[in-house]
């Protein structure tokens, strides 16, 4: 079975601060792995995608994410964090087995200034 | 490109009444998604549509039904609804590329409030 975890609901964070935000997956084949940011009252947004070229992935306003097939991970990393980098982020995979696309349950990002 | 398009953008319904949402994909994405977000639930698949045909279904009552047209522009219908339906409807429209979903992208929402 295909699933996403993402470790930890809420992750808060100084200004400047690394920002680290935990996604692994469970799939039985090589899957595509995304990252989506959400502002409020709003649409999802693609940060960034993994699909099978380069693991490290770089994506929108400074965020990157690194797949590590051995750790089954895919965590969304920035340096230095802003205030607006404040949203709900979401982890999702899509594997070809019933062609689906699965999301993981967000991590809400607070930066403290 | 034009992005995905949600009508209407706010609704306020009262309970028994039904429903529907309209959303318009990228041009030439097939594959059309439907989810729920709530604050209590976070974010819930709903169905997917590809090629006017459901081929993905989540765990929701038969109340909640959709369809897709021949243009891949969807509906999806809510009837008889309850207190509990109030939430933002989001739609994601995909391209299939070898046999799976590459990316979802989604529209700004549809905010039901049932009262």
């Amino acid at each position: 079975a295909q699933s996403v975890t993402q470790l930890g609901s809420h992750v808060s964070v100084s200004e400047g601060a690394l920002v680290l935000l935990r996604c692994n997956y469970s799939s039985s084949v090589p899957p595509y792995l995304f990252w989506y940011v959400q502002y409020p009252n709003q649409g999802l947004q693609l940060l960034l995608k993994y699909t099978s070229a380069a693991t490290l992935v770089k994506g929108i306003n400074g965020f990157e994410a690194e797949f590590k097939k051995s750790e089954t991970s895919f965590h969304l990393t920035k340096p230095s964090a802003h205030m607006s980098d404040a949203a709900e982020y979401f982890c999702a995979v899509s594997v070809r087995t019933g062609n689906q696309f699965y999301f993981g349950t967000g991590t809400s990002l607070t930066v403290i200034p | 490109k034009a992005g995905v398009t949600q009508t209407p953008r706010y609704l306020i319904k009262t309970r028994g009444q039904q429903v529907t949402l309209s959303c318009s994909p990228i041009s030439g994405h097939r594959s059309v998604s439907w989810y729920q977000q709530t604050p209590g639930q976070g974010l819930q698949f709903l169905f997917e549509y590809f090629s006017e045909t459901q081929r993905n279904k989540g765990n929701f009552p038969g109340r909640f039904s959709g369809r897709q047209f021949s243009n891949s522009r969807s509906e999806m219908n809510v009837s008889t609804l309850e207190l509990g339906d109030s939430a933002l409807y989001l739609c994601a429209s995909s391209l299939e590329v070898a046999g799976r979903q590459e990316t979802q992208y989604f529209g700004p929402g549809t905010r039901l409030l049932v009262l």
